[in-house]
């Protein structure tokens, strides 16, 4: 069935580093990937999106890279902030109106 | 511009009953997609309306309905509560041209 997964459900990195937060999809057929950020107590919020005709994207220290041929995507942010500490869900969009969600990563940011 | 906004916020139900939770979009936005969040099941997709029609829906049982109004405002009911009902309802908008969309803060349902 449709499924969007994700690696890893929790990420803790240290103030100032770089966070990776990796994601798998099944759907080949997808046309956009999409990141997604939560805090507490707030629905998802846009981040960044990518064509599934593209490898990569960049945004505001955030960085999407896209990886077809092993249906692997990632987030990346530089210099992660503490404001950063969040939900990351990427997610998936093949047209239809209908958006598929990955599980989620969690992502804590020490001082 | 006023965000998505939804009402109650919070709700506590009992089993065997039934609840209607509402979603006002962002001013101009045509679409409404609903979304239940739970923590064994994250994000999953409900249902798409655009311009009063259901466009999509997910795998949810037939007690989970939902309709929108002229006005784009859209409701979902829940009917015939059970346990494994209780999770955040998320709500979003868009134009209906795509996958953009804007979530509400959702609704807290509880089911006792």
């Amino acid at each position: 069935g449709e499924s969007v997964g994700l690696h890893l459900p929790t990420l803790s990195v240290q103030e100032g580093d770089n966070s990776i937060i990796n994601c798998a999809y099944s759907n080949s057929a997808s046309d956009y990937f999409i990141w997604y950020k939560q805090e507490s107590g707030k629905g998802p919020q846009f981040i960044i999106d990518i064509r599934s005709n593209m490898d990569k994207r960049q945004g505001q220290r955030v960085t999407v890279l896209l990886n077809k041929t092993v249906k692997h995507l990632s987030l990346q942010i530089a210099a992660t902030q503490p404001g950063d500490s969040a939900v990351y869900f990427c997610a998936e969009y093949t047209g239809g109106f209908k958006t598929i969600f990955g599980a989620g990563t969690r992502l804590f940011v020490k001082a | 511009k006023a965000g998505v906004t939804q009402t109650p916020r919070y709700l506590i139900k009992t089993r065997g009953q039934q609840v209607t939770l509402s979603c006002s979009p962002i001013s101009g936005h045509r679409s409404v997609s609903w979304y239940q969040q739970t923590p064994g099941q994250g994000l999953q997709f409900l249902f798409e309306y655009f311009s009063e029609t259901q466009r999509n829906k997910g795998n949810f049982p037939g007690r989970f309905s939902g309709r929108q109004f002229s006005n784009s405002r859209s409701e979902m009911n829940v009917s015939t509560l059970e346990l494994g009902d209780s999770a955040l309802y998320l709500c979003a908008s868009g134009s209906g041209s795509g996958y953009e969309q804007y979530f509400g803060p959702g609704t807290r349902l509880t089911v006792t």
